[in-house]
């Protein structure tokens, strides 16, 4: 099926640092989201982009649809202890997906933790 | 505004044991979604619904697993019987419009010993 590639897998940040991971996929993508998940809770919606070239700032957080709907970006910056978890990127494939078109699509998450 | 509610949020059973995870997706959304999440394969989605009517349920792994909706604010996953491999975290998640922004329960951890 369908796969989203997201890096990195993990990092480690120190607090003050800026961060930046991203999810690239082989296809065209209509909708991007970003989500973040703490231990034993369930994804936390951060941010979704519709537009391709759209940049969209959530606090700290900015994340931008890709000009050419193949990926995304998110940003952090000057982190904070807080920050560290899962974070994942969601997508919904364009029309030409095999799939159905209600899916997205995870990445396998990029997880974050503080430099000991 | 209550988020979407799932129960229990934890499910220890042997195996053998037919289990039932219970949702209450957000008012007023029509897409309610159940995922499955591991640390091999990550979040899954399982099956999911429009309406209250199955929509794709081709990540449904195997007969053993059923899911139902009866109404717009009630859903269930039923796992009968259950194995061991089918311990996991569940989420069930709803969105407003299919295919678009979803939002996600606290999650029920499964473990079938």
């Amino acid at each position: 099926g369908q796969q989203l590639n997201q890096s990195p897998q993990s990092m480690f940040i120190q607090e003050g640092e800026d961060v930046s991971m991203n999810c690239t996929s082989s296809s065209i993508f209509n909708t991007w989201l970003w989500y973040k998940q703490d231990p034993g809770e369930g994804p936390v919606l951060l941010i979704a982009l519709y537009k391709a070239g759209e940049l969209t700032s959530n606090g700290r957080l900015t994340a931008q649809f890709g000009i050419t709907r193949k990926d995304s970006f998110l940003n952090i910056s000057a982190s904070i202890p807080s920050d560290v978890g899962i974070y994942f990127c969601a997508g919904r494939p364009g029309a030409n997906y095999g799939g159905s078109q209600g899916n997205l699509i995870f990445g396998k998450g990029t997880k974050l933790s503080v430099k000991p | 505004d209550a988020g979407v509610i799932q129960s229990p949020r934890h499910e220890v059973t042997e195996m053998g044991q037919e289990v039932t995870l219970r949702c209450k997706p957000i008012s007023g959304h029509n897409s309610l979604f159940w995922y499955r999440q591991t640390m091999m394969r990550g979040l899954e989605l399982l099956i999911y619904f429009n309406n209250n009517v199955p929509i794709d349920d081709s990540g449904m792994p195997e007969d053993r697993f059923s899911a139902k909706m009866p109404n717009a604010s009630f859903s269930t996953l039923k796992i009968q019987p259950s194995e061991p491999r089918d311990s996991a975290v569940y989420f069930c998640a709803s969105s407003f419009v299919q295919g678009y922004e979803q939002y996600f329960g606290p999650g029920t951890r499964l473990t079938v010993t």
